[in-house]
C-alpha cells in the first residue's frame, strides 16, 4: 500500500536556525515520485519539489534542500537559516498512480524570531 | 500566468442547506482534481476529472456529494444536505496528464 508518514507533528525554531523535516515513505512500485508542498496560514498548498525515484541526488533551491534515500525509503527536506516566513505546515505526498496523491498529515513549523 | 481560483474562500451554512463550490484550473491542464482536508491531516482525494469525464471517485464521496465538469474548463462540486461533518477545506488542483498537481487556495466550508 502507498503510505507517506510525517512522524514530526509540529517543530519550533528560533530564526536563523536550521531544521529538517522528515517523511517516510511506503509503496510497491518500482519508480515514482515524491513531493513536498506548504501550506501557509492562508491555505494555499504551494508546490515546492518534485522528485523522481531514479534521482537520488540532493537538490539545492537557495535555502532549501532535500535528501532522498530509496535505501530507508525517506524524502526530507531541510531549510537553512529560517526566516518567519518559512512559518507553515509542510506535506510530503506520493501519488497513487497519475493522479491520486497521497499525503501525509504534515509537519506544522513554526519559526519564532 | 493565474494560478487555480476557488470560489467562495469561505462558507457558512446551516446543517441540512446544499452548498456549491467552484474551482477554475490553470487554463491549458486538462486534469482537474477534488481534495478535501480536515484540521490536523493531509488533504485526501476526492474525484477527478480529465477533459469533461470524471474518471473516478473516492468512496469518502458519499451519494450528497456530486461534481461536475461540464466542459472540461471550471468545475463545481455540490454537497446537499449538509451534514456538520462536512466542515473542511475543500481544496482543488490542476495539472496536465502526469505532471505536477497545482492547488487553488481551497474553500473552507462550516456547517453549524
Amino acid at each position: 500500500a502507498q503510505k507517506v508518514t510525517q512522524a514530526q507533528t509540529e517543530i519550533s525554531v528560533v530564526e536563523k536556525e536550521d531544521v529538517t523535516l522528515d517523511c517516510v515513505y511506503e509503496t510497491r512500485d518500482t519508480t515514482y515520485y515524491l513531493f513536498w508542498y506548504k501550506q501557509p496560514p492562508s491555505g494555499e498548498l504551494v508546490f515546492l519539489i518534485r522528485r523522481n525515484s531514479f534521482d537520488e541526488q540532493n537538490e539545492i533551491s537557495g535555502r532549501y534542500s532535500w535528501n532522498f534515500q530509496k535505501s530507508t525509503s525517506s524524502f526530507n527536506f531541510t531549510i537553512t537559516a529560517s526566516q518567519v516566513v518559512d512559518s507553515a505546515v509542510y506535506f510530503c505526498a506520493l501519488p497513487l498512480g497519475t493522479y491520486k496523491y497521497i499525503f501525509g498529515t504534515g509537519t506544522r513549523l513554526k519559526v519564532l524570531a | 500566468d493565474t494560478g487555480v481560483s476557488q470560489n467562495p474562500r469561505h462558507k457558512i451554512t446551516k446543517r441540512g442547506q446544499n452548498v456549491t463550490f467552484r474551482c477554475d484550473p490553470i487554463s491549458e491542464h486538462n486534469r482537474l482534481y477534488w481534495y478535501r482536508q480536515t484540521l490536523g491531516q493531509g488533504p485526501e482525494f476526492l474525484t477527478y476529472f480529465q477533459n469533461e469525464a470524471q474518471l473516478e471517485k473516492s468512496r469518502l464521496l458519499s451519494d450528497r456529494f456530486s461534481a461536475e465538469r461540464p466542459k472540461g474548463s471550471f468545475s463545481t462540486l455540490e454537497i446537499q444536505r449538509t451534514e456538520q461533518g462536512d466542515s473542511a477545506m475543500y481544496l482543488c488542483a490542476s495539472s496536465s496528464v502526469g505532471e505536477t498537481q497545482y492547488f487553488g487556495p481551497g474553500t473552507r466550508l462550516l456547517v453549524l
